[in-house]
């Protein structure tokens, strides 16, 4: 299966500890995208890629939250000294180019802070 | 404000019926409007995408329409069967922007 992958896909966590979700993308595309969803509520941005520049942030990517794809293909997100709100699934998406593409979903980490 | 609006309420039909679901958006000017399904633990699959200059845009069973006037869009699916219960989520891309923003979804229960 060449989709997009995400890992771990669950992690659970205390607060105040930092995790690091792994995202690896359809190979051939160049735009990769984080999003935030919590329970009854649609995927929110928090941030994308194009190739290894990362060229939008959304204002609720507080600056616990660093994301970053070095080589321009996998990602990683971070988020240090994490709180009981960040609490959510995080989902990674991909697309070939231009904002009007098919963004492809993975299925996603689950995170919970204890 | 800028809000997309999607019937939080679940919807409950009966199998064969036609499913219908809204989007309403407000204080966006999208170009193209998307559909996404997404089943619970897994991430959205992407279904249809209308631009603004189109009014209907059908797939097999699915149908969409997009009303820039009313600032709207209707999600129907056709011959309803129970693997399409499901959480339904629109998007557009907000202005000057190259991010998607989604609706809350709407969640359809398909009943044999």
């Amino acid at each position: 299966d060449t989709g997009v992958s995400q890992d771990p896909r669950h992690k659970i966590t205390k607060r105040g500890q930092n995790v690091t979700f792994r995202c690896d993308p359809i190979s051939e595309h160049n735009r990769l995208y984080w999003y935030r969803q919590t329970l009854g509520q649609g995927p929110e941005f928090l941030t994308y890629f194009q190739n290894e520049a990362q060229l939008e942030k959304s204002r609720l990517l507080s600056d616990r939250f660093s994301a970053e794809r070095p080589k321009g293909s996998f990602s990683t997100l971070e988020i240090q000294r994490t709180e009981q709100g960040d609490s959510a699934m995080y989902l990674c998406a991909s697309s070939s180019g231009t904002h009007t593409d098919t963004q492809y979903f993975g299925p996603g980490t689950r995170l919970t802070v204890l | 404000s800028q809000k997309i609006e999607q019937n939080s309420e679940a919807l409950n039909i009966q199998e064969g019926k036609t499913a219908t679901l809204t989007c309403n958006y407000t204080n966006y000017s999208p170009a193209y409007l998307q559909w996404y399904r997404q089943d619970p633990g897994r991430g959205p699959v992407f279904l249809l995408l209308i631009r603004e200059n189109e009014k209907e845009k059908r797939k097999e069973r699915l149908k969409v329409t997009f009303d820039t006037t009313l600032k709207q869009s209707l999600f129907h699916i056709t011959a309803s069967q129970p693997a399409d219960s499901a959480t339904y989520l629109c998007a557009l891309v907000a202005d000057n922007t190259d991010k998607l923003i989604f609706g809350t979804g709407t969640r359809l229960q398909v009943f044999p």
